[in-house]
């Protein structure tokens, strides 16, 4: 899976857009872009993917840039509640992997959010 | 369950004592994974289960580990004759097996602290 690179830590204010920006400048046309994030003492939580076009759903909006080379997360109007370590993953999609490494997650050290009032 | 449950939530062991961590994957779920994270670092891939079998378990550190998974549901994480470098906590996951979206859901975790 191709690697990402996402910046250590940023801070947003409560009520405003959080950008969160991810390099995956060596992704392939099957890999699909992931987002997690962690919350403090909690198992990682599913947030949104996306393979080229633009996704949103109820927690966040994915923009991907065309040539695919990266993408950012927006957190519309962040809360406290969205402090968190937010990671960017790529990854094969499931119907293109082989049986033996289908579906394990490869987390790097994402990016620490914090959200103040 | 709602979610993935995952038992004990804490543990603190001594060094050499072997120890067994539990899983309980959302119903459905044939798609299993165990993730460890130490103090500070990042998660970490363990193995991963298909129904009872584990094709991938290229994330084990040691021989020290072993996990089993029965009825294509409940896993069980093994760590024989602990060291104090196998304190981290563990994360359990599990997912549909060849979703489109391939969502894993993840447990709280159990933290182990091996004295």
């Amino acid at each position: 899976d191709a690697k990402t690179t996402q910046p250590p830590s940023m801070d947003c204010a409560e009520g405003r857009a959080a950008n969160l920006p991810c390099n995956h400048s060596t992704i392939s046309g099957n890999e699909y872009v992931y987002w997690y994030r962690q919350i403090h003492s909690q198992g990682p939580q599913y947030i949104i993917h996306g393979l080229k076009n633009n996704e949103t759903n109820e927690m966040a909006s994915l923009i991907i840039t065309e040539d695919r080379k990266s993408s950012t997360l927006i957190l519309p109007h962040a809360t406290l509640r969205d402090t968190a370590v937010y990671y960017c993953i790529v990854r094969v999609a499931p119907a293109y992997r082989a049986t033996d490494s289908w579906g394990k997650l490869q987390f790097g050290a994402g990016t620490q959010v914090v959200v103040t009032p | 369950g709602a979610g993935v449950s995952q038992s004990p939530s804490n543990k603190v062991t001594e060094k050499g004592k072997d120890v067994e961590l539990r899983c309980d994957p959302i119903s459905g779920h044939t798609a299993l994974y165990w993730y460890r994270q130490s103090l500070g670092q990042g998660l970490e891939f363990l193995i991963y289960f298909q129904g009872n079998s584990a094709p991938d378990k290229s994330g084990l550190p040691s021989d020290r580990f072993s996990a089993e998974r029965t009825g294509g549901s409940v896993s069980t994480l093994t760590i024989q004759r602990t060291q104090q470098e196998d304190s981290a906590v563990y994360l359990c996951a599990s997912s549909q097996h060849r979703a489109v979206k391939n969502i894993q859901y993840f447990g709280a975790g159990t933290r182990l602290s091996v004295l």
